[in-house]
């Protein structure tokens, strides 16, 4: 099966700028994740969507990033403006139903530069 | 959900040796995951086990879990440069998937 597919791969853009990452899930997954890793941490999740509801929010900077999910499937999360603090790589998840849905499959990270 | 803390920082060992890292939490658990991350394959899981398991095995990795301790190990066999990865824990508590990722251990296996 077709792993997480995310876009870009890399980007730099300068501080105050707007830039949104996208995902599409496994197909079939409900549960889709947003994580950023910022260099020599673990990733931290930003948000979480069970299908296109939003489950958890708690650590996602609401005044300058946000997410959707419309359909259910993929998803976009976008950072407007840009802080320097966000250079990380974004990675997004997905998880399936039942038993399976512990296990997070990760996509390859949208690396952000910001100058 | 909370944070596993993993232990050792960095290992550096030869390729064909073992290599052990641990994971400690604070409070009960359902499961614990591992994950490892290294620049070729992403983030991956590796192993679940659950509260109720002791070890488990798959492949040439071995993961303990002994509640009373708050603590789990990760046994690499016969490693490979291959192996080369950051490592991560993640313990589960209650209900929902969310997933929280200390540090991780960073292994480097040399020829």
């Amino acid at each position: 099966e077709a792993g997480v597919a995310q876009s870009p791969r890399y980007k730099i853009i300068e501080k105050r700028q707007s830039v949104a990452f996208w995902c599409n899930p496994i197909s079939g997954h409900a549960t889709l994740y947003w994580y950023q890793q910022i260099l020599g941490q673990g990733p931290k999740l930003l948000i979480q969507f069970q299908n296109n509801g939003v489950v958890d929010d708690s650590q996602l900077p609401k005044d300058r990033f946000s997410a959707e999910r419309l359909k259910g499937v993929d998803s976009t999360l976008k950072i407007q403006p840009a802080k320097l603090e966000d250079s990380a790589v974004y990675l997004c998840a997905s998880s399936g139903p039942g038993q399976s849905s512990y296990e997070q499959y990760f996509g390859p990270g949208t690396r952000l530069t910001v100058t | 959900s909370q944070q596993g803390e993993e232990d050792p920082q960095a290992l550096s060992i030869q390729e064909g040796e073992n290599a052990t890292m641990n994971c400690s939490y604070k409070t009960s658990i359902n499961n614990l995951q591992w994950y490892r991350q290294n620049s070729g394959r992403g983030l991956v899981h590796l192993i679940l086990i659950r509260s109720n398991e002791r070890e488990k095995h798959s492949g040439r990795l071995r993961v303990t879990l002994d509640t009373s301790k708050k603590s789990s190990s990760l046994l690499i066999t016969a490693s490979r440069a291959a192996d080369t990865a950051s490592y991560f824990c993640a313990p589960r508590t209650g209900g929902g998937n969310k997933l929280t990722f200390g540090t991780g251990t960073q292994l480097k296996v040399e020829l």
